[in-house]
């Protein structure tokens, strides 16, 4: 299953852009990247999924280079209430179903 | 409508009881998940249902014991946790488990504490 890398913090301010990258060296061909972000003592949320080149939808964009190797969660104009942590996670296909493994994450603290 | 709804969201039990955390979904989603997460660390895959049938378990302690009564129904049913167990369970579902790109949405969670 590809294991993924991230920061283990960032810090931003209010009104900046924000890029979170992900390293998944070993993605699988089939394996789609996904970002979820968590609150304390909520579940996580989906934010975007993409498998290759861009994606964006009204949170966020995700970009993927074309060896898919690492993969960028970019939030424009980022509040305080986007502080939370982070999650990349990658494929997880099994011949059991969906493995899908949570890494370490990103903490993301927004700053006034 | 992409929601699952898990009771209770809190639950306190002795290492001598039997409880039941439950979790329900109707998105017309066919594999359903459970994770456990303990403070400040990401959430570990405990169980996967694909179409009502267990498909992975990963090693968890038969003091977990998971049950999926029908398509839209995830129980897991404790009985003689210890302290340790004291975490937050997160129920997730998902279209299919036969595709990496099919989204996993999860539920708010339960906080269990084990006393």
């Amino acid at each position: 299953l590809a294991k993924t890398t991230q920061p283990i913090s960032m810090d931003s301010y209010e009104g900046q852009e924000v890029n979170i990258t992900c390293s998944h060296n070993n993605i699988a061909t089939n394996d789609y990247i996904t970002w979820y972000q968590q609150f304390p003592s909520q579940g996580p949320r989906f934010i975007i999924q993409g498998y290759k080149t861009k994606v964006t939808n009204e949170v966020a964009s995700l970009f993927i280079p074309a060896d898919r190797k690492s993969s960028t969660l970019s939030l424009p104009r980022v509040s305080l209430s986007d502080t939370a942590v982070y999650y990349c996670l990658v494929g997880g296909l099994t011949g059991g179903g969906n493995k899908l493994t949570f890494g370490t994450g990103t903490q993301l603290k927004v700053e006034l | 409508d992409t929601e699952v709804t898990q009771t209770p969201k809190h639950l306190v039990m002795g290492m001598t009881n039997k409880k039941s955390l439950k979790c329900e979904q109707h998105m017309g989603h066919r594999a359903m998940y459970w994770y456990k997460q303990k403070a400040k660390k990401p959430p570990e895959l405990m169980f996967v249902y694909s179409y009502e049938k267990l498909s992975i378990n990963e090693s968890v302690p038969s003091r977990f014991s998971p049950e999926c009564p029908n398509s839209s129904l995830l129980n897991l049913h404790l009985h003689a946790l210890q302290p340790e167990d004291s975490a937050l369970y997160l129920c997730a579902s998902s279209l299919q488990t036969g595709h990496s790109g099919n989204t996993i949405y999860f539920g708010e969670g339960s906080w269990l504490t084990v006393v």
